[in-house]
């Protein structure tokens, strides 16, 4: 049974950077059909889709964030992480750690953690 | 691509039929993924490649369309199934939109 689970500061200060680790458990993140992502929601909107990591460690990012955002995964110690940078208030949300199964050719996130709370604030 | 859906929320009855469309700027074929999220909870998938279903999904759910259009019919609404649906465009994956949200209230 996958586990996904994310952790990492509920408070990140304007400007800084904004660091989540998400840990993956009960299968492998090293599958070429596995896409491991990051998603947010801010309160009371939406879901908005922040990149991608595969198998090899490409990665793949949402054109709104490109320039501040970076994902990595380590397969040895069955991470992922996320780093989005110079934060202002509207990055504040929850944070979704999730993986996407790419079979079918029609990749779809089929696991998520429990979502991890960021408020940006002084 | 730019994904869309209507109407933004809807109020339904317990037993109704409800139909949720999604709209994608663009032709995606059937890669289109529907998804549920109950208030406080984790986004659930409920529907890949347009129409399948994904595993313990009760068969209440469907999905279909291609192209451009698609479709997430609820029949039967069960207490439950009062949430917010999320259509995802999977045709440019990895590089993944989910569409702005159907919220199903009471009525």
């Amino acid at each position: 049974q996958l586990h996904l689970q994310e952790s990492g500061p509920g408070l990140v200060r304007p400007s800084e950077t904004l660091s989540l680790t998400c840990t993956v458990s009960g299968d492998s993140m090293s599958r070429v059909i596995f896409y491991w992502g990051w998603i947010r929601q801010p309160p009371g909107k939406g879901l908005e889709w922040i990149g991608n990591v595969d198998y090899s460690g490409s990665t793949y990012y949402t054109s709104s964030l490109k320039n501040r955002v970076s994902i990595h995964m380590d397969t040895s110690k069955k991470q992922l992480s996320l780093n989005l940078s110079s934060v202002t208030a509207a990055d504040t949300a929850v944070y979704y750690c999730a993986r996407s199964y790419d079979s079918s050719g029609y990749g779809r996130f089929d696991s998520w953690g429990q979502g991890a709370p960021v408020t940006v604030s002084s | 691509i730019h994904m869309t859906q209507s109407p933004s929320s809807l109020s339904a009855s317990v037993g109704d039929t409800i139909t949720i469309a999604c709209r994608a700027s663009q032709s995606i074929s059937r890669s289109l993924n529907w998804y549920q999220q109950r208030p406080g909870k984790v986004p659930k998938l409920l529907i890949y490649g347009a129409s399948t279903l994904q595993s313990g999904v009760p068969s209440r759910f469907s999905g279909g369309g291609s192209g451009t259009d698609f479709t997430l019919t609820i029949s039967s609404l069960q207490p439950e199934d009062f949430s917010t649906y999320y259509c995802q465009q999977s045709y440019t994956s990895p590089i993944f939109t989910f569409g702005p949200g159907t919220k199903v209230e009471i009525k």
